[in-house]
């Protein structure tokens, strides 16, 4: 149980251009949702958290009109870069979780390597 | 705000061998979670262990026990019997109990290499 995917798991785009990332928890309803980001041979940095129906916390330095994150339903969340640069590129990992299972755990999806070109 | 510390980047061990990972962290609550996530050349995350702040016994889980030293602020992950799907990065996070609303601080990882 407990399974969260994303998807694309790789994409490549223009610079300037728009990406959309999903994340969906398919056997549990996340209450909460996060993005995080992880440089090459580096570790994972919060980006943003996310609860169904409410506005994202963005975490400190992070641009919240370039990513722009909507968790429309509990199994739901989407992670949208804007105007996207190279510099933008990494790897995005989403993670949700459940309140009721009053357990603070987190369960992963497999990531998406964006590449701006 | 909470920092964790991973002061091994790399570890490498033979096959069947005991290994202990370690980790550090700082914060003035009393009440917290720490995890230690694997990370293996797939990237995708997995959960390896879970311990509660309040909780003096510490977690196991099959080959992977943590030592907790609360006062200390240490939380280190031992691997019994290393196999060699065990080689991945791994990695120490931090979180405040707030049914699972606040994310991870991570640290930095450490590569463990399981040799043959």
């Amino acid at each position: 149980g407990a399974v969260v995917s994303q998807h694309p798991s790789w994409v490549i785009c223009k610079s300037g251009t728009s990406v959309k990332i999903e994340c969906r928890s398919l056997d549990f309803q996340a209450t909460t949702m996060f993005w995080y980001r992880q440089f090459p041979k580096q570790s994972l940095m919060l980006m943003a958290t996310s609860n169904e129906g409410s506005k994202a916390t963005y975490e400190q330095g992070v641009e919240k009109d370039k990513f722009l994150i909507n968790h429309a339903s509990l199994t739901l969340s989407t992670l949208t870069v804007t105007s996207a640069h190279p510099e933008d590129s990494s790897f995005y990992i989403c993670s949700a979780s459940f309140y009721a299972a009053r357990t603070d755990t987190q369960y992963f999806g497999p990531g998406t390597r964006l590449t701006v070109l | 705000a909470q920092t964790v510390t991973q002061s091994q980047p790399e570890m490498s061990v033979q096959e069947a061998e005991t290994v202990t990972l370690s980790c550090t962290y700082d914060t003035s609550e009393s009440n917290y979670y720490l995890f230690w996530y694997k990370q293996p050349p797939s990237r995708q995350m997995i959960l390896v262990i879970r311990q509660e702040a309040y909780k003096q016994q510490n977690a196991t889980e099959n080959r992977f026990s943590v030592n907790f030293q609360k006062a200390a602020k240490s939380f280190s992950l031992k691997i019994s019997d290393s196999q060699l799907g065990d080689t991945a990065m791994y990695f120490c996070a931090f979180t405040f109990p707030g049914g699972g609303a606040d994310g991870l601080t991570f640290g930095k990882g450490t590569h463990l290499i399981i040799q043959p």
